[in-house]
């Protein structure tokens, strides 16, 4: 079992729509997870941290955490094209290090 | 303020040759690490330093390595290139060891194996 596990996609949802993007992890110990958001041919971009249980909401943005469940998501609200992209999930634990899934491709119709 | 800036960009080797790339941080921070990127494996944490010593190591061959200067400028170096070699090499920084795992990534280094 990979440590940090993501649909790969594609995930196409209309212009507009509501994207969901989710993400497991196996190590109960995680504290800290992340979103990046990555263009292709372009380097990861942080858009969402969230350490505690529950909702945590940037603009558009929502990121989900239930650590009882080990599971994280990415709530993308009134999708636009600009926001296809690769969204990669990272878990950070006690040694700094961040862990990725392989990512989820979004792609958003317009 | 400048970002993470990552030379070169692009670079073509062959097999059993060896390459050198280089990362400078963002200005004060102190902490550098590494990773490669590839379309079947994703992102894959190489190593990380800080203050000139290695914290971390993730698991790859001894064949890839690095290091950092007192500038917190840092290096890694990959020998006996292979094939599988090929991927984009990230590196990111963040100014503190401890603390928020933030990290803010360069371009990358795209690294083609023949």
């Amino acid at each position: 079992q990979k440590e940090v596990e993501q649909n790969s996609g594609p995930l196409s949802v209309p212009e507009g729509a509501i994207a969901s993007l989710n993400c497991t992890y196996s190590d109960r110990v995680s504290q800290s997870f992340f979103w990046y958001r990555q263009y292709s041919g372009k380097s990861p971009e942080l858009i969402m941290s969230i350490y505690s249980n529950g909702d945590k909401e940037d603009g558009r943005f929502t990121a989900q955490l239930n650590k009882a469940s080990q599971y994280v998501s990415l709530l993308i609200r009134d999708s636009q094209p600009s926001d296809s992209a690769t969204y990669l999930c990272a878990r950070g634990g006690a040694t700094n290090k961040l862990i990725f899934g392989t990512g989820t491709l979004l792609a958003v119709q317009p | 303020k400048a970002g993470v800036t990552q030379t070169p960009r692009y670079l073509i080797k062959t097999r059993g040759q060896q390459v050198t790339l280089s990362c400078s941080p963002i200005s004060g921070h102190r902490s550098v690490s590494w990773y490669q990127q590839t379309p079947g494996q994703g992102l894959q944490f190489l190593f990380e330093y800080f203050s000139e010593t290695q914290r971390n190591k993730g698991n790859f061959p001894g064949r890839f390595s690095g290091r950092q200067f007192s500038n917190s400028r840092s290096e890694m170096n990959v020998s006996t290139l292979e094939l599988g070699d090929s991927a984009l090499y990230l590196c990111a920084s963040r100014p503190r060891e401890v603390g928020a795992n933030v990290l803010t990534f360069g371009a990358g280094s795209r690294l083609t194996v023949l």
